[in-house]
């Protein structure tokens, strides 16, 4: 089985200035992972995602992940946030067996821009 | 292009009281997963159809839950003599693929309080 720790709960982050979500997971097999965000009264959306190739992903918004497979990491990073991003962000793992309950989400960290 | 619906958006149940979820996926998708996110919380898995099949049920917490996709594309999730701690956000996905390693599109919830 497979679990997902997001360290913090809440961040708050002035606008234009760079931001971390941290998330690290857990496995005893190989995963895809995922960035979700939520923004108020909305659904979840996918922001971005991690299957194979390049350990680094972007999404068209600016945000940008890295895998780290010796860390078990997938950081979410963007160098210089809006007002705009301000929603709550899940990360998830999925383990590339085919199986069905095979999406876990963390508990997700809740991302606040100041002006 | 038409996502995924869920109805009602919110609902308002006394304690047990019945209640039915429905969901409506992609056209065409053969997943379909339901979540249920308390507040402040990720979403976690309850149930798993490949087109009618369900496939995966462990997630449900108890037998008052029921979820059925009699012809592989709606599927309603039904909650009998509905509880305090029932009160959560329950979150419908689908995907193309059988069991969905990738990408799920979420609806935007059903929004449960009960009373």
């Amino acid at each position: 089985a497979q679990s997902v720790t997001q360290l913090d709960s809440q961040v708050p982050v002035f606008e234009e200035a760079p931001v971390e979500l941290r998330c690290n997971y857990s496995s005893s097999v190989s995963v895809y992972l995922f960035w979700y965000v939520q923004y108020p009264n909305q659904g979840l959306q996918l922001l971005l995602k991690y299957l194979s190739g390049s350990t680094l992903v972007e999404s068209i918004n600016g945000f940008e992940a890295e895998f780290n497979k010796s860390q078990t990491s997938f950081h979410l990073r963007k160098p210089s946030v809006h007002i705009s991003d301000t929603a709550e962000y899940f990360c998830a793992v999925s383990a590339s067996d085919n199986y069905g309950q095979n999406f876990v989400f963390g508990p997700g960290t809740r991302l606040s821009v100041l002006p | 292009g038409a996502g995924v619906s869920q109805s009602p958006r919110y609902k308002v149940a006394k304690r047990g009281q019945d209640v039915a979820l429905r969901c409506d996926p992609i056209s065409g998708h053969v997943s379909l997963f339901w979540y249920q996110q308390a507040l402040g919380q990720g979403p976690e898995f309850l149930t798993y159809f490949q087109n009618e099949a369900q496939l995966d049920k462990s997630g449900l917490p108890s037998d008052r839950f029921f979820a059925e996709r009699p012809e592989g594309s709606v599927s309603t999730l039904k909650i009998q003599r509905t509880q305090q701690e029932d009160s959560a956000v329950y979150l419908c996905a689908s995907c193309h693929a059988a069991g969905c390693t990738d990408t799920q599109y979420f609806g935007p919830g059903t929004r449960l309080t009960v009373l």
